[in-house]
């Protein structure tokens, strides 16, 4: 089965610009991949804010953008809120399977 | 938008079966384009894909789990359940459904239920 990698842990100054990274074991990632992100707050459940790539929800915040960098998936955040304090995951897929990332504790201070 | 709450046993004895029900409300299960998942989270750990099925019965399985899962639809109920057998201590976690919806991809999960925490323990 695929591992998917995410950077554990991951410090952003408020209002400063931070990129996560989701690498895969079977390679570069392609917007074949269709990647996901997920913020999760503790204590609550996950929130959806990207998908295939770079597509936003509604309700997603303007600051998020999704993207392809150097064979990763990649989850910027420009302008980061105290808010933004979270754990995020990606998702990739895997011919019929998705698969989570490990999850990167971003903290904002 | 769809409004999703688990509900079942929160515990399991070792070696028997976790069974979970996903009420959805504000959608039907029957909506064109729809996928319907479970995803589970162990405490302090990372989130595991379990299962997606839509409502025709299709269903994608996580490969680690296919021998001892099943997922399907009661339309009559709008609900769609999980079954796991044979769970060991280490599948204690917060169960979460979810739906797919915005992308028609069986994944791309953008509703979530509030999660239940099964326990597996004697």
């Amino acid at each position: 089965q695929t591992v998917v990698t995410q950077e554990p842990s991951l410090t952003v100054s408020p209002g400063g610009t931070v990129t996560l990274t989701c690498a895969s074991s079977s390679g570069a990632v392609s917007s074949g991949h269709y990647p996901n992100w997920f913020q999760q707050r503790p204590g609550l459940a996950p929130r959806a804010l990207i998908y295939g790539t770079n597509r936003k929800h509604p309700w997603t915040p303007a600051r998020f953008s999704g993207s392809l960098v150097g064979g990763k998936a990649a989850l910027t955040l420009s302008g980061a809120q105290p808010e933004d304090e979270a754990d995020y995951y990606c998702l990739l897929y895997s011919e019929t399977e998705v698969v989570f990332g490990g999850g990167t504790k971003l903290t904002v201070l | 938008q769809p409004q999703l709450q688990e509900s079942g046993p929160g515990l399991v004895k070792p070696s028997e079966t976790l069974s979970l029900t996903c009420t959805v409300s504000s959608a039907s299960i029957t909506s064109s384009g729809y996928f319907w998942g479970w995803i589970r989270q162990p405490p302090g750990k990372g989130l595991e894909w379990i299962g997606s099925i839509y409502h025709t019965g299709t269903t994608y399985y996580n490969s680690a789990l296919k021998t001892r899962v099943s997922m399907s639809v009661d339309t009559s109920k709008n609900h769609f359940s999980l079954r796991l057998r044979s769970v060991t201590a280490r599948e204690t976690a917060v169960y979460y459904c979810a739906s797919s919806r915005t992308s028609g991809r069986f994944g791309d999960f953008d509703y979530w239920g509030q999660g239940m925490l099964v326990s597996v323990f004697s």
